[in-house]
């Protein structure tokens, strides 16, 4: 596609419930990247993929956080029993040339 | 690893005037530099970057940053700024040597243009 395209935009969920949040790169794209932001912070690196490498998880801050990318392309970032502390906006971008990416618009998510 | 200080969370300006978003890094190795806008309820749009070469990089909407490996900034000015650039402004840093060229942000810096 044109940009990089996340669904859903917005979504509002109960604490314990799990989520899955979606990444669809731009088409071509070998490296895609999750971020989180938290209100009044930067971003927080999650998570990495490039190629058929095995990804960097460095980033994911529990156990209560996975990705995985099927088929070198669209990206699925699952949070399981989530927590308040979990409410952010879920950034993902993607990457060609590894020189500054590309980003989709965001997932802001709410935990009640 | 690198680590991005961005001095000023809040920038009021009015519009029509000068306007300069401070940003330092902190890195053990060489490393490229990058300003990102994220306007409200959107992504974040890139800006500008510096790779190599000339220290002084102009980006998109008229905004400039110069590289000072001295001082370890990367400071980026907008001679006259508009309405329409408030927006929050991020520094990020990648490392030259890496082949993830993860980038590291700082915390953001709110511009906000008055009339």
């Amino acid at each position: 596609g044109a940009g990089v395209s996340q669904s859903p935009s917005n979504k509002v969920t109960e604490k314990g419930k799990d989520v899955e949040l979606r990444c669809d790169p731009i088409s071509g794209h070998t490296a895609l990247y999750w971020y989180r932001q938290s209100l009044g912070q930067g971003l927080e690196f999650l998570i990495y993929f490039q190629g058929n490498s095995a990804p960097d998880k460095s980033g994911l801050p529990s156990d209560r956080f996975s990705a995985e990318r099927t088929g070198g392309s669209v990206s699925t970032l699952t949070i399981q029993r989530t927590q308040q502390e979990d409410s952010a906006v879920y950034l993902c971008a993607s990457s060609s040339q590894t020189y500054g990416y590309t980003f989709g618009s965001g997932t802001r998510l709410t935990v009640v | 690893a690198q680590s991005v200080t961005q001095l000023d969370s809040q920038v009021p300006v009015f519009e029509e005037a000068p306007v300069e978003l401070r940003c330092n890094y902190s890195s053990s190795v060489s490393v490229y530099l990058f300003w990102y806008v994220q306007y409200p309820n959107q992504g974040l749009q890139l800006l500008l970057k510096y790779l190599s070469g000339s220290t002084l990089v102009k980006g998109i909407n008229g905004f400039e940053a110069e590289f000072n490996k001295s001082q370890t900034s990367f400071h980026l000015r907008k001679p006259s700024v508009h309405i329409s650039d408030t927006a929050e402004y991020f520094c990020a840093v990648s490392d030259r040597g890496g082949s993830a060229r993860q980038l590291t942000f700082g915390s953001g810096t709110q511009l906000t243009v008055l009339p």
